[in-house]
This record gives C-alpha cells, sequence and structure tokens, in this order.
C-alpha cells in the first residue's frame, strides 16, 4: 500500500527565502507525481506535474524534482512571497486510471 | 475553459438522512474521481469513473456510492449519513489522454456538515 510522507508539516518564513519542500512515498512504481496547493477551505490548484520518466518540472519560481528510485520529490520555491502562503500537498498516481495517494501537506506561512 | 464545478457548495445534514453531491468536469474530460477531505485522515481517494463505470473503488464502506453520465458529469450519494461523514468532497477531472499521465484539476468542493 502506497504511503506519502510530507516534511516538514508546517513551515513559516521570512518574505524573499528560497524554500524546499519534501515529500516520499513508499511505492516507487508510479506514474506521475503532482503537486498542489490548497488556500483554506477552498479546492486544490494544480502546481506541476511530473510523469515517472521525468526528473524535474518548473513553473515561474516553482520546481519540482523527482528521484523515483529512492521514493522522492521536492517542491522549491524561489523568492517566497507572502502571497504563496498555502498548504502545499504531494500526490502519487500508482494507477493506470486516476487514484491519487496524498501526503499530509505542508502547511506554508511567508512572512511579510 | 470552464473549471470543475461542484453543487452545493454547502450542505448541512442530520445522521441517517442521505445527501447527493454533484460535479461537472472540464468540458472534454472523461475521467472524474472523488476524494474525501477531513483534518484527521486528510485527503482520501473514494472512486473514480470513466466511460460511465466505476474504474477505481477506494476502501469506503458501501455507504458511499457514485454514478457517472453519459456527458461525463458525475454524483456521489452518502446514505444513512454518521457524524464521521462531515468533510470536504472534492471531485477532480482529467482528460485522459494516455493512460495515468494526465493533470488532474480539482473543483472547489462540497462541504458536508453533518449534525
Amino acid at each position: 500500500k502506497q504511503e506519502v510522507t510530507q516534511i516538514p508539516a508546517a513551515l513559516s518564513v521570512p518574505e524573499g527565502e528560497n524554500l524546499v519542500l519534501n515529500c516520499s512515498f513508499t511505492d516507487s512504481a508510479i506514474y506521475n507525481l503532482q503537486w498542489f496547493r490548497q488556500d483554506p477551505g477552498k479546492g486544490l490548484t494544480s502546481l506541476l506535474l511530473i510523469q515517472s520518466s521525468q526528473r524535474e518540472q518548473t513553473s515561474g519560481r516553482l520546481n519540482a524534482s523527482l528521484d523515483k528510485s529512492s521514493g522522492r520529490s521536492t517542491l522549491y520555491i524561489a523568492a517566497s512571497q507572502p502571497g504563496d502562503s498555502a498548504t502545499y500537498l504531494c500526490a502519487v498516481n500508482n494507477n493506470a486510471g486516476n487514484m491519487l495517494t496524498f501526503g499530509g501537506g505542508t502547511r506554508l506561512m511567508v512572512k511579510p | 475553459k470552464a473549471g470543475v464545478t461542484q453543487t452545493p457548495r454547502y450542505l448541512i445534514k442530520t445522521r441517517g438522512q442521505q445527501v447527493t453531491l454533484s460535479c461537472s468536469p472540464i468540458s472534454g474530460h472523461r475521467s472524474v474521481s472523488w476524494y474525501q477531505q477531513t483534518p484527521g485522515q486528510g485527503l482520501q481517494f473514494l472512486f473514480e469513473y470513466f466511460s460511465e463505470t466505476q474504474r477505481n473503488k477506494g476502501n469506503f464502506p458501501g455507504r458511499f456510492s457514485g454514478r457517472q453520465f453519459s456527458n461525463s458529469r458525475s454524483e456521489m450519494n452518502v446514505s444513512t449519513l454518521e457524524l464521521g461523514d462531515s468533510a470536504l468532497y472534492l471531485c477532480a477531472s482529467s482528460a485522459e489522454r494516455l493512460a495515468g499521465v494526465d493533470e488532474q484539476f480539482f473543483g472547489p468542493g462540497t462541504r458536508l456538515t453533518v449534525l
């Protein structure tokens, strides 16, 4: 059974810092890994999707890497801003369908 | 393109009642998945529908059921509501161009409160 862990559970940084969020998974036979952002009481916003054959994906100030063999992914946020404050979730898909297993999330607070 | 829409956004029910939630996927998307989010258990997969057939099912009791219509819209039903069913129910859709490789897009969720 796939298990996904995110460390740290919460993070508070001053504006402008570069930061790294970590995600680990126990079953490396994944199809893809997706990073999401969730604002309080809202749905999930997709940030980046990494296919199992890829090593990284970039979008603006966000960069996600994937090391499938070691069961790890990192989300790098450059030059953090208060608007980045949210919960960040990683999820893996082990299935030919669409059945995501989520980590517990990292709650990020960026202070002005 | 319009995003994934879910109705209603908020629901209050009492124990023992049943409830039906609706999800309209992004136009052209054929896969719809449902998730339950609670503070204690986080996000958990309920089931996935593709071309009107349930393709995957999570570890939830039979009180949770769903269906998908020919226009890809999906509904989920929870019968005999329990207090523990209070949660944010999220639906996601994907285009399914290739098996397992598509990005999933989530709706805003339905907040269900069971009293």
